[in-house]
């Protein structure tokens, strides 16, 4: 069965830095979402992605964050200047046409900020 | 702001049991309802899916959903320990926005 595929599986960077976390959605799927998972608390929507442009995105998703589709495979979520509440699980998730359709997740991105 | 309650739990069942579990949302115009399954540590997994009143059936699981009582439950029947997880239930509005609400999960414990 197809699946959403993210890398790395965990990820330790200092405090001030940049990260990108990468995802490969399943491959006839066309809505993109990038999540994060604050330990021991809900799943927390980031943003949508469809047709090459940001479709929705939560209050959470500030300057600090970008989302890039630089190929037909590849969907990427760029952190700047990282910020110790900033780990957390990042979780990609792809929906193949979207409206009532469900998502399907990745394995995710642990991300710690020291 | 849409909301979609979930008892934090832990729900405790004996193996082989049915464990029940229950989400409660404020959005009346909610159209769509996922139950996904989470292992700590791990992302979450879909178990089913449910857009119309009445029971759904897959395997161990059913999902029921009355939508003027604005609820949707998870019934596992033979419950397993490898069924010992936090479940998620999700909700989708209509119109407009696709994305999902997620509750915070109900951690269920199955034990021997």
């Amino acid at each position: 069965e197809p699946e959403v595929t993210q890398t790395p599986s965990h990820q330790v960077t200092q405090m001030g830095q940049e990260v990108i976390l990468r995802c490969v959605p399943i491959s006839n799927h066309l809505y993109f979402y990038w999540y994060r998972q604050i330990l021991g608390q809900k799943v927390e929507f980031l943003v949508s992605f469809y047709n090459n442009e940001i479709s929705e995105k939560s209050e959470i998703f500030d300057d600090q964050f970008s989302v890039e589709r630089p190929d037909g495979s590849n969907f990427t979520l760029k952190i700047r200047s990282t910020k110790l509440e900033d780990s957390a699980m990042y979780f990609c998730a792809s929906e193949r046409t979207g409206g009532n359709q469900p998502q399907h997740f990745g394995d995710g991105t642990r991300l710690s900020i020291l | 702001q849409k909301e979609v309650e979930q008892n934090s739990g832990p729900l405790s069942v004996p193996e082989g049991a049915i464990a029940s579990l229950n989400c409660t949302y404020s959005d009346r115009g909610s159209q769509s309802f996922f139950w996904y399954r989470q292992y700590s540590g791990k992302s979450p997994e879909l178990i089913m899916f449910i857009y119309s009143n009445g029971d759904k059936e897959d395997g161990r699981f059913t999902a029921q959903l009355n939508k003027a009582s604005q609820y949707v439950s998870l019934l596992i029947r033979d419950s397993q320990p490898s069924d010992s997880a936090t479940y998620l239930c999700a909700v989708k509005a209509s119109g407009g926005s696709y994305i999902p609400t997620f509750g915070r999960g109900t951690s269920l414990i199955v034990h021997p």
